[in-house]
């Protein structure tokens, strides 16, 4: 049963356009929203989070937006870079922003292509 | 910086051997956690730990178990490695809280032949 979804496994976007990545939701009790970023043979990077009680978390050429009733979030980057190519995961906790001890739930992961 | 650090890039193991990763962090870290990595699947949380000789199973714990005897090393285990344990392993540490999310290590690619 897959709590955190990620339906795109690859976006392509032009570079200078905005990108916008998704992620959905199941499980109502996960308060606290995060996206990591990883390239190849490295491990993920924290990019930014967001937690429940906001709608908007922005943070330089980052925006992660949360729509609770939807149950769903999205990391929006703008302007895109080609350092941005990379594989993008969706994570979720559910005990706020003092919890993540009991470890995070991942989405499978959207490759963010950025084409000059 | 944060250093997450996992002892080795790349293992090729054969099949019934016992097996350690090792993961060590340098910023005193409460929490550490074990994922694996693998294609179309994300990353799933193999087992955890918040304290030292502390630790707790996360969702595929089977055919693994962990140690935790310093605040700074947490060791994944594979007591007798199988096929299906090919993966990348990623090792990450935090702070308690999620402001500044976990830090992760480079991974290792374990390939079970």
């Amino acid at each position: 049963d897959q709590q955190v979804k990620q339906n795109s496994p690859s976006l392509s976007v032009q570079e200078g356009r905005i990108s916008i990545l998704n992620c959905d939701y199941t499980n109502s009790m996960f308060d606290y929203f995060l996206w990591y970023k990883k390239y190849p043979a490295e491990g993920p990077t924290f990019l930014i989070s967001i937690s429940s009680i906001k709608d908007k978390n922005e943070d330089g050429r980052f925006t992660v937006f949360l729509n609770k009733s939807a149950k769903h979030l999205s990391l929006h980057i703008v302007p895109s870079q080609p350092g941005d190519s990379a594989v993008y995961f969706c994570a979720a906790s559910d005990g706020g922003s003092g919890g993540g001890a009991d470890g995070l739930t991942f989405g499978k992961g959207t490759h963010l292509i950025i084409q000059p | 910086d944060v250093k997450v650090t996992q002892s080795s890039r790349y293992l090729v193991k054969r099949t019934g051997e016992k097996v350690f990763l090792e993961c060590v962090q340098d910023m005193d870290h409460e929490n550490m956690f074990w994922y694996r990595q693998d294609p179309g699947l994300g990353l799933r949380l193999i087992y955890f730990s918040y304290d030292v000789k502390m630790k707790e199973k996360g969702d595929i714990p089977e055919g693994y178990s962990v140690s935790r005897e310093k605040k700074e090393r947490f060791s994944l285990i594979l007591e007798s490695a199988s096929t299906n344990q090919t993966s990348m392993y990623l090792c990450a540490s935090s702070l308690p809280g999620l402001r500044y999310g976990y830090t992760f290590g480079s991974g290792t690619r374990l390939t079970v032949v």
